[in-house]
């Protein structure tokens, strides 16, 4: 079945200490987001691709990057994690559908959930 | 700007009893909206979606919402809940690609 599929699903790091959180989608959707989840809360977008078309959030730290070296593949890279950026981190992605419009329909990943000591 | 609020940030309900979940948007262009479910420590699954055409659309697991443009509303129900449904729901509205998220109803069935 096409799906996405992030990994780790469980990860933990030492606060300071970079991490990489994968994504891959074998939708060959051109669009691909990652959110940042904390308990009880709304996703929150942090960036998107369209293709290799980056687009930050206003509000997104420095601390988070992203890379997308082809369409199926999307990493979430935290620099320095802080105590504050434990949480779920969600990929997801969008398809376009024929004619050129976005379907709306979000294709996520089980998550990565991230502990910071 | 588009924005979606669901009242009620908990709701407990019964087994068998009625499930109702509210959702209000509001979007600037007609809408793409979406209910989705989410389970303890995973991902966001697509419960049901309204695009175009009829306004009562039907979702899996027994869900349905209606779109009244009116109301500015998009209510998820389903007739008889079951302990399985017990879950985080999402509204959301898609414009342009970019989804807005409610924040979310905890749903809890008691048997």
């Amino acid at each position: 079945d096409a799906m996405v599929i992030q990994n780790p699903r469980y990860q933990v790091t030492q606060f300071g200490k970079p991490v990489t959180l994968s994504c891959s989608q074998t939708l060959n959707h051109n669009v691909m987001y990652w959110y940042q989840q904390k308990s009880s809360q709304a996703p929150k977008l942090l960036f998107h691709y369209y293709d290799k078309d980056f687009n930050n959030e206003a509000d997104t730290p420095d601390n988070f990057q992203s890379r997308r070296p082809n369409t199926s593949f999307c990493f979430l890279d935290i620099r320095s994690p802080g105590l504050g950026d434990a949480a779920m981190y969600l990929c997801a992605t969008m398809g376009w559908r024929s004619g050129g419009a976005y379907t709306g329909e979000l294709f996520f990943g089980e998550g990565s959930r991230l502990t910071v000591l | 700007a588009q924005s979606v609020t669901q009242l009620g940030s908990h709701v407990s309900v019964s087994e068998g009893a009625l499930v109702l979940l509210r959702c209000n948007y509001s979007s600037s262009v007609p809408p793409y909206l979406f209910w989705y479910v989410q389970y303890p420590n995973q991902g966001l699954q697509l419960l049901l979606k309204y695009t175009t055409g009829a306004t009562l659309v039907k979702g899996i697991n027994g869900f349905e919402a209606e779109f009244k443009k009116s109301e500015t509303s998009f209510h998820l129900t389903k007739p008889s809940a079951h302990m399985s449904d017990a879950a985080e729901y999402f509204c959301a509205v898609s414009e342009g690609g970019k989804s807005t998220f409610g924040d979310g109803t905890t749903l809890t069935v008691k048997p």
